[in-house]
């Protein structure tokens, strides 16, 4: 069955760097999604992006944050200058018109 | 704003019962509903879909129901395993719009004893 691939698992970075989170959607599926999940708390949604632009963002996405999908295959994450508050685990999702977001296994991200 | 909560927190029981999990959320105005399974340390698995015009969805030894007036809807386990040990999390899209986001309950953390 197609899944939704993250890379890396698991990113460690110093308070202040960029950091970008790499995503492959299922091919055929039109729409991305970024959520992200603070150890303990809900999943809670960061924006989502169809042909070629932003559909959708949360309030948290704000001007840290940046997405683009750079080819046929990839959506990336950017965070531009990390806080310690970013710590978390980011999931992408991708999905067909109206149907079931798949989710990626996520990439666990800490800010030292 | 879209409020979703899942009662209860936690449920432990032993293997072969049956069971119910439950989602409530603030606005009945939703498009669809999904349930998923997270595993310690990993992703969402998608369990069931039901679309607003649905009430209910069936997959196996799991059938989920929506009640969307009132906003509600179960997750019931049947002839629960150890397998089926899980954090189990509701979500509502709210919009027809198909990037619209989904809203997430903080989940129900299953543990089935052998």
């Amino acid at each position: 069955e197609p899944e939704v691939t993250q890379t890396p698992s698991h990113q460690v970075t110093q308070m202040g760097q960029e950091v970008i989170l790499r995503c492959v959607p299922i091919s055929n599926h039109l729409y991305f999604y970024w959520y992200r999940q603070i150890l303990g708390q809900k999943v809670e949604f960061l924006v989502s992006f169809y042909n070629n632009e932003i559909s959708e963002k949360s309030e948290i996405f704000d001007d840290q944050f940046s997405v683009e999908r750079p080819d046929g295959s990839n959506f990336t994450l950017k965070i531009r200058s990390t806080k310690l508050e970013d710590s978390a685990m980011y999931f992408c999702a991708s999905s067909e018109v109206g149907l079931s977001q798949h989710f990626g296994d996520g990439t666990r991200l800490s800010i030292l | 704003k879209q409020e979703v909560t899942q009662i209860p927190a936690a449920l432990s029981v032993p293997e072969g019962e049956n069971l119910v999990l439950n989602c409530s959320f603030t606005d009945s105005a939703i498009y669809n509903l999904q349930w998923f399974r997270q595993d310690p340390g990993k992703g969402l698995t998608s369990l069931l879909l039901i679309q607003s015009s649905q009430r209910e969805q069936t997959s196996g030894r799991l059938n989920a129901s929506l009640d969307k007036s009132s906003g509600r809807s179960t997750l019931y386990i049947a002839a629960s395993q150890p397998g089926d040990s899980a954090t189990y999390l509701c979500a509502v899209r709210r919009g027809e719009t198909s990037g619209s986001r989904l809203t997430f309950g903080e989940g129900t953390q299953l543990t089935v004893n052998p």
